[in-house]
């Protein structure tokens, strides 16, 4: 199995712009988490989805900030219109099922730079 | 320990040597643990887990040590090898309400291996 897999790597972009970042979960599992992680506040979970439902968003933080889950293979985290503070590494992690055992399995990231 | 803010703590140990990173961990209802190892360029990785009933587990090289008492948990890896320089990272869950699979992290502790 290829794991998590994100896209892109490394994203800059100028203040303003739209951005999507997009994460395929490994295959048969049914959560998938995002989070976003900074020096200064470490890995900090934006929302989640359970067979492909949103089951917690309460750490977006903007309005500017939106998930999406059309398909179990795929998930898409987007910010518009972006803004330097926006600036992170944002990981996607998923797992097998959501209940409270089961460890987390994440990508390698989108580091994001927002000039 | 970990702590908030822009300096993790770091541990700087010897090829060879046995390491123990340390963790407060905050909710005492959160029944699951885990640490997670994440090296630089990459997204977090399971080394370990422990419920909340038990206070010891062991793993190839690694043991976790839970203090319910006192909030702390603590990894200590044997014979620390170059290849286990990475930060580690602790992190709580509980079973409450929706919050199934909702990790809260700890900020890290850098681990250096010299050779």
């Amino acid at each position: 199995d290829a794991g998590v897999i994100q896209s892109p790597r490394h994203e800059v972009t100028e203040m303003g712009q739209e951005v999507t970042l997009r994460c395929k979960p490994i295959s048969g599992h049914n959560s998938l988490f995002w989070y976003r992680q900074t020096m200064m506040r470490g890995l900090e979970l934006l929302i989640y989805f359970n067979n492909n439902v949103p089951i917690d968003d309460s750490g977006m933080p903007e309005d500017r900030f939106s998930a999406k889950m059309p398909n179990a293979s795929f998930s898409t985290l987007k910010i518009q219109p972006s803004e330097p503070r926006d600036s992170a590494v944002y990981f996607c992690a998923s797992s097998p099922d959501l209940s409270l055992n089961e460890k987390l399995f994440f990508g390698s990231g989108t580091q994001l730079s927002v000039l | 320990g970990e702590s908030v803010g822009l300096h993790l703590p770091t541990l700087s140990v010897q090829e060879g040597d046995n390491s123990i990173i340390n963790c407060a961990y905050s909710n005492s209802a959160s029944d699951y643990f885990i640490w997670y190892k994440q090296e630089s360029g990459k997204g977090p990785q399971f080394i370990i887990d422990i419920r909340s009933n038990m206070d010891k587990r062991q793993g190839q090289r690694v043991t976790v040590l839970l203090n319910k008492t006192v909030k702390h948990l603590s990894l200590q890896i044997a014979a620390t090898q170059p290849g286990d320089s990475a930060v580690y990272f602790c992190a709580e869950n509980f079973a409450g309400g929706t919050s199934y699979g909702k990790l809260t992290f700890g900020q890290g502790t850098i681990l250096t291996v010299h050779p």
